[in-house]
């Protein structure tokens, strides 16, 4: 039964430029989350993806956008980088959306470092 | 609205002593509470949960946690540490005002283990 699948595992970027992360689900989960993990720092929601629709959105600027494909796998794209966008980016799924007592199931995540 | 603190932001123990981590939460409602470990460059693993069960929550890897009302407290426990248990550890918090999965996590405690 596959995890969470991230890819890249590690990518590195110029400020300015546009970068995008994957992400497939656990088997039989459709919702999807993004989460961006500064060094030292706890896991902050980007946004969730579920019906191929944005769902749920933290605090983050316009510059973060997604999308989820009809097989549930996911992007994070992240245009204009700046130094702050280095960061490890989480994607987490669930079997649907408000289960708010459903634990996420994590990838291994994709380490970005801008320069 | 939520709030989790995780009262030490780093704690040492000697291989073979207990562990124990806390945790403090505040919600409005019933809450669910989790913990996650993340080894370095990994994603998170959930260790265990409570969702209006048992207060008292067994985990994989020997950990437990009590859930304790009154002190609105959600504190970890291993009775005997191991090498393998160094990581970093989210406490993390969630109820019905949290709308789908945008949990709230705490800002992370990181446990060394001496040999």
């Amino acid at each position: 039964d596959a995890g969470v699948t991230q890819s890249p595992t590690h990518l590195i970027k110029t400020r300015g430029q546009q970068v995008t992360l994957r992400c497939s689900p656990k088997s039989g989960h459709d919702t999807v989350s993004w989460y961006q993990q500064a060094l030292g720092q706890g896991p902050q929601f980007i946004f969730q993806y579920y019906e191929e629709e944005e769902r749920q959105r933290g605090n983050f600027p316009d510059r973060f956008s997604g999308h989820q494909f009809p097989n549930y796998s996911s992007e994070l794209n992240v245009n204009a980088l700046l130094l702050g966008d280095s960061a490890l980016y989480l994607c987490a799924s669930t079997p649907k959306p408000g289960s708010y007592n459903s634990p996420l199931h994590f990838g291994n995540g994709t380490r970005l470092t801008v320069t | 609205a939520q709030s989790v603190t995780q009262l030490d932001s780093h704690v040492s123990v000697s291989e073979g002593t207990p562990v124990l981590l806390r945790c403090n939460y505040s919600s409005s409602y019933s809450p669910s509470l989790f913990w996650y470990v993340q080894h370095p460059n990994k994603g998170l693993q959930l260790l265990l949960k409570y969702t209006s069960a048992a207060t008292l929550v067994k985990g994989i890897n020997g950990f437990e946690a009590e859930f304790k009302k009154s002190e609105t407290s959600f504190h970890l426990t291993k009775p005997s540490a191991h090498m393998s248990d160094a990581a970093e550890y989210f406490c993390v918090v969630s109820d019905l005002s949290t709308s789908y999965d945008k949990v709230i996590f705490g800002p992370g405690t990181s446990l060394s283990v001496i040999p």
